[in-house]
């Protein structure tokens, strides 16, 4: 039974610049929530999403943006990169009634 | 803003010894959950206790909730190197949403 995977690993992009991340839920949920890690801090909230609709956001700009498909499996674009963009980014999943969640392995992000 | 903060921010104990990190948070709760995460990478679930719940345990790991208080620990015995990495409590939005997190506590077992 496969956990949450995120693709890639690693990302460096330049100011300016858009990127995609990815994120495949563990088998069973439905639930697709991301959250951004600066160094020495605690995730932050993005958002999440649920039956292909963000259910709830966190206090990010609209330059984060997110798709869920119907296989679950869901997207997080920020545009415009900032130097303050770099972090690691986390997806969690989970099944909407339950509280617990469960982490993939984050995709780290460096703005050059 | 965090709704959790863990206390202290850095403990350093020798491998054998016992772990105790503390968590305090602001609002009411459903449930309050604690995650360890190993050198920046994604986080592992290790327990949620509900509200309801004063005390629960999962192997070698004990975690006590005082909703008068506002406050939960997470108590580690016997602790291994392998238990060296930061550990964060976590509580959910009014309707579990989001979970908000504290800035960790960052666990050194010293072999």
């Amino acid at each position: 039974d496969a956990g949450v995977t995120q693709s890639p690993t690693h990302l460096i992009k330049t100011r300016g610049q858009q990127v995609t991340l990815r994120c495949s839920p563990k088998s069973g949920h439905d639930t697709v929530s991301w959250y951004q890690q600066a160094l020495g801090q605690g995730p932050q909230f993005i958002f999440q999403y649920y039956e292909e609709e963000e259910r709830q956001r966190g206090n990010f700009p609209d330059r984060f943006s997110g798709h869920q498909f119907p296989n679950y499996s869901s997207e997080l674009n920020v545009n415009a990169l900032l130097l303050g963009d770099s972090a690691l980014y986390l997806c969690a999943s989970s099944l909407i009634l339950s509280g617990e969640q469960y982490f993939g392995p984050g995709t780290r992000l460096t703005v050059t | 803003s965090q709704q959790g903060e863990e206390d202290p921010q850095a403990l350093s104990i020798q491998e054998g010894e016992n772990a105790t990190m503390n968590c305090s948070y602001k609002t009411s709760i459903n449930n309050l959950q604690w995650y360890r995460q190993n050198s920046g990478r994604g986080l592992v679930h290790l327990i949620l206790i509900r509200s309801n719940e004063r005390e629960k345990h999962s192997g070698r790991l004990r975690v006590t909730l005082d909703t008068s208080k506002k406050s939960s620990s997470l108590l580690i015995t016997a602790s291994r190197a392998a238990d060296t990495a930061s550990y964060f409590c976590a509580t959910p939005g009014g309707s579990n949403y989001k979970l908000t997190f504290g800035k960790g506590t960052l666990l050194t077992v010293n072999p």
